[in-house]
């Protein structure tokens, strides 16, 4: 069965303090891998999409990398503006998405 | 564009009575999804459309659950009859086969 493991569910960082978040997925015919944050009360915003093994992307504080099994989200220098939800999904068949249960970022001034 | 649209954003009702929740894809989008979120399971996707279709209902959770997508513009979802643990968070998404929009979320509370 496909399945999605986030860790860890919670996370508090001193602002400033860089760490990473892990999602591990067991799935067949991956066809991408995607990073999303949610605020509360409001619907997840997508921030990035790897396909291939070895692929990175940046946005600001913010860097995702993928693994034949596992992504990490890596956040450099996070401000208490970056506390939020972060979730991953998994795209197998067609385009529906798979998600995990989520890492809720909590950075403290 | 406004990005998807939901609506109701909040709902209350007593069980047993009829809800719809309504949405609006980003115009363009062929593929249409609905989701609920709660605390105990996460994300679970209910329903998946490709070009109105129906392709795979296979976590709508009981028959008392349906959806429909009469055209590219618009969907529903309604729960009929509604029951306590049918509340949860329900978002609508939508994509051009990569990543998906999703709109502000419906909070639906049964009592």
């Amino acid at each position: 069965e496909d399945q999605v493991t986030q860790s860890p569910e919670a996370l508090r960082l001193q602002e400033g303090e860089s760490s990473s978040l892990n999602c591990s997925y067991t799935v067949s015919g991956l066809r991408g891998l995607f990073w999303y944050r949610q605020d509360p009360g409001k619907g997840p915003e997508f921030l990035f999409t790897l396909y291939s093994a070895g692929e990175e992307k940046e946005k600001e504080r913010l860097k995702a990398t993928l693994t034949k099994k596992e992504s990490f989200l890596h956040i450099t220098a996070p401000k208490p503006e970056d506390s939020a939800t972060y979730l991953c999904a998994v795209q197998i068949a067609g385009n529906m998405l798979t998600f995990g249960g989520g890492t809720r970022l909590m950075v403290k001034p | 564009d406004a990005g998807v649209i939901q609506s109701p954003r909040h709902e209350v009702t007593e069980m047993g009575q009829e809800v719809t929740l309504r949405c609006k894809p980003i115009s363009g989008h062929n593929s249409l999804f609905w989701y609920r979120q709660t605390m105990m399971r996460g994300l679970e996707l209910l329903i998946y459309f490709n070009n109105n279709v129906p392709i795979d209902d296979s976590g709508m959770p009981e028959d008392r659950f349906s959806a429909k997508m009469p055209n590219a513009s618009f969907s529903t979802l309604k729960i009929q009859p509604s029951e306590p643990r049918d509340s949860a968070v329900y978002f609508c998404a939508s994509s051009q086969n990569t990543e998906a929009f999703f709109g502000q979320g419906t909070r639906l509370t049964v009592v």
